[in-house]
């Protein structure tokens, strides 16, 4: 079945650090890839996607690019916030399941230190 | 965008008791998920909810643990039956957008069973 690995936190950065995320994926057919973010308390919110191969989704200066050919959407950003501290989960949705049933990641917590 | 409303967002409970949370989504969707994240944990699906149809449940969840009611198209409801402190989670529901590039959360319903 389908399947999300993304790399072990916590990832402590100091700020104005460089921020990467590594996130790789398994799957039968051709899924959408998203990175959510949760922060401390709060839902999750949806910080950018690509629905098919060589997209770059881009938010609040974070990229991913769809990687086929190594199954990957890594996360980064060049200057991260102390308000950048969350959980950021990778996750995919395959169309040829339900479409918007959701694969996690196991979650990466990123500590953004002043 | 889609506007997802779940209630309550916070509830402490007693074993043994049962727990209803709404889901209300402000356009009409064909499918809706209901999501678990146990303490410190990613997201794991718990069902998929179908108006007009048995909820299909993931591998380790079922009915009358986790029934669920899908009335209309914008509606749904996930009751946690005979709560043990290992129900303690937040539990969160999902849709996908109607152009169907992306799935909205609720801000998610914190449970704590005592």
């Amino acid at each position: 079945g389908d399947s999300v690995t993304q790399m072990e936190g916590p990832v402590t950065l100091s700020e104005e650090a460089f921020l990467t995320i590594n996130c790789t994926y398994t799957a039968t057919g051709y899924p959408s890839l998203f990175w959510y973010v949760q922060y401390p308390g709060e839902g999750l919110q949806l910080l950018l996607k690509a629905t098919k191969a060589d997209d770059k989704g881009s938010n609040k200066g974070f990229e991913a690019t769809y990687r086929k050919e190594t199954t990957s959407f890594h996360l980064e950003k060049g200057s991260v916030q102390v308000s950048d501290s969350a959980v950021y989960f990778c996750a995919l949705s395959d169309a040829a399941d339900s479409w918007g049933k959701l694969q996690f990641g196991a979650g990466t917590q990123v500590v953004v230190t002043p | 965008s889609a506007v997802i409303s779940q209630k309550p967002s916070r509830d402490i409970c007693q074993r043994g008791t049962s727990l209803t949370i709404q889901c209300q989504v402000d356009s009409q969707v064909t499918m809706m998920f209901w999501y678990r994240q146990q303490p410190g944990q990613s997201l794991t699906l718990i069902a998929t909810a179908n108006q007009g149809s048995e909820a299909t449940y993931e591998s380790g969840f079922v009915i009358d643990k986790f029934p669920i009611s899908r009335p209309n198209l914008t509606f749904s409801t996930l009751t946690v039956s005979n709560m043990s402190p290992e129900d303690s989670s937040i539990y969160l529901c999902s849709a996908p957008s109607v152009e169907g590039t992306e799935a909205f959360f609720g801000q998610g319903t914190r449970l704590t069973v005592v």
